[in-house]
């Protein structure tokens, strides 16, 4: 079974707003990594934070994580046509990635 | 630097038939991992490999097996093939899975028929 849970499951927003996904998780984890994939192609990797960390930011990308919660955000800024994709955040424990449903996000020109 | 290979990157079988996918990982790294992705189920881990030597392995029948090769190269391997083993297979590479990014392939798209 999967180990989190992406939500929300679908978004659409106009070009030049901001998105956030948000990810729960279950279990203790070292860290949790967010990725971004577009239809029918690979992962590609956005931002690892690790356990101690809070918040880390990545270009237009700023992710929180709050362990007391069980929990993750990604926003993306100032969103553009090229950010529609899906977006999973992982956690990683026992050499094993976990994944949540997902985000589909779609920015309408 | 490339990046992680997957070769084929589209292929058809039919029923009871087998399938080997080949991964190499980026250059250096040494822990390579296998996913399956498919509508229903999302993104489930197959297994993961570091020094050719398997140290976890997800919860799928015997049917799905893999291995490493000294340069670090994987393939997995499906048996006896079932409709529902069509899928989307991703394999990652990091140079130690814990605590490092891991980096995805392209993906193997596998239809059964």
């Amino acid at each position: 079974s999967q180990q989190g849970e992406e939500d929300p499951q679908a978004l659409s927003i106009q070009e030049g707003e901001n998105a956030t996904m948000n990810c729960s998780y279950k279990t203790s984890i070292n860290n949790l990594q967010w990725y971004r994939q577009n239809s029918g192609r690979g992962l590609v990797h956005l931002i690892l934070i690790r356990s101690n960390e809070r918040e880390k930011h990545s270009g237009r990308l700023r992710v929180t994580l709050d362990t007391s919660k069980k929990s993750s955000s990604l926003l993306i800024t100032a969103s553009r046509a090229a950010d529609t994709a899906s977006y999973f955040c992982a956690t990683e424990r026992a050499n094993n990635l976990f994944f949540g449903t997902g985000t589909r996000l779609t920015v309408i020109p | 630097k490339a990046g992680v290979t997957q070769t084929p990157r589209y292929l058809i079988k039919t029923r009871g038939q087998q399938v080997t996918l080949s991964c190499s990982p980026i250059s250096g790294h040494r822990s390579v991992s296998w996913y399956q992705q498919t509508p229903g189920q999302g993104l489930q881990f197959l297994f993961e490999y570091f020094s050719e030597t398997q140290r976890n392995k997800g919860n799928f029948p015997g049917r799905f097996s893999g291995r490493q090769f000294s340069n670090s190269r994987s393939e997995m391997n499906v048996s006896t093939l079932e409709l529902g083993d069509s899928a989307l297979y991703l394999c990652a590479s990091s140079l130690e899975f814990s605590g490092n990014t891991i980096y995805f392939g392209e993906g193997s798209w596998l239809t059964v028929v």
